[in-house]
């Protein structure tokens, strides 16, 4: 049973560009969020998805936006790029049952310069 | 508000036992959680506790929670070179349902 995925593992962009993340969650479940670990800190929550609808938002600007898929994967955009928004952009994927146990995919390591 | 507090790094020796603590300050916690995360990883749940319990064991792990301080605890019993990572406890608060509240790490590193 492949665990939570995401690609890509690394990425460089410069600032002013947009960039999008993927994740597919783990089998069987339904719920994906998202967080952006920033060197040296905790992961911070951007949001989360269910049912393809945004349920919940942390303190992100618009410029980050997401989406659902009807398969349950999920994608991260984030627009017009600062440098402070590099850092390990991390999916979790729940179901919704069962939304304690939250399970952590590999994240993807952005770097803008 | 949210706020999760941890000490920033631990050094034991191999074999000894290593107490990770952290606090919190939202008393609609729903559940605490401890997570693993070893360079360049992702990371790995290792327990959680509901709020209303005091204290949780699996295997080499043992959570205590004193709900009264706000205090939360991880014993990692014969610590191995293998646990060398960093150790983030988070929460859920009532209301809020699977947003992770995480924070800011513990460094264990674990010396022969």
């Amino acid at each position: 049973d492949a665990g939570v995925t995401q690609s890509p593992t690394h990425l460089i962009k410069t600032r002013g560009q947009q960039v999008t993340l993927r994740c597919s969650p783990k089998s069987g479940h339904d719920t994906v969020s998202w967080y952006q670990q920033a060197l040296g800190q905790g992961p911070q929550f951007i949001f989360q998805y269910y049912e393809e609808e945004e349920r919940q938002r942390g303190n992100f600007p618009d410029r980050f936006s997401g989406h659902q898929f009807p398969n349950y994967s999920s994608e991260l955009n984030v627009n017009a790029l600062l440098l402070g928004d590099s850092a390990l952009y991390l999916c979790a994927s729940s179901a919704l049952a069962g939304i304690n146990e939250q399970f952590f995919g590999p994240g993807t390591r952005l770097t803008v310069l | 508000g949210e706020d999760v507090e941890q000490s920033l790094f631990l050094s034991v020796r191999e074999g000894d036992s290593s107490v990770i603590n952290c606090t919190y300050t939202d008393s609609s916690s729903t559940y605490l959680y401890w997570y693993k995360q070893e360079p360049g990883a992702g990371l790995q749940l290792l327990t959680y506790i509901f709020s209303n319990m005091d204290m949780k064991q699996d295997q080499r792990l043992t959570v205590l929670l004193n709900k009264k301080d706000k205090h939360l605890s991880l014993r990692i019993a014969d610590t191995q070179t293998g646990d060398s990572a960093i150790y983030f406890c988070a929460e859920t608060l009532l209301g809020t349902a699977s947003k992770l509240t995480f924070g800011t790490g513990t460094r264990l590193q674990v010396t022969l």
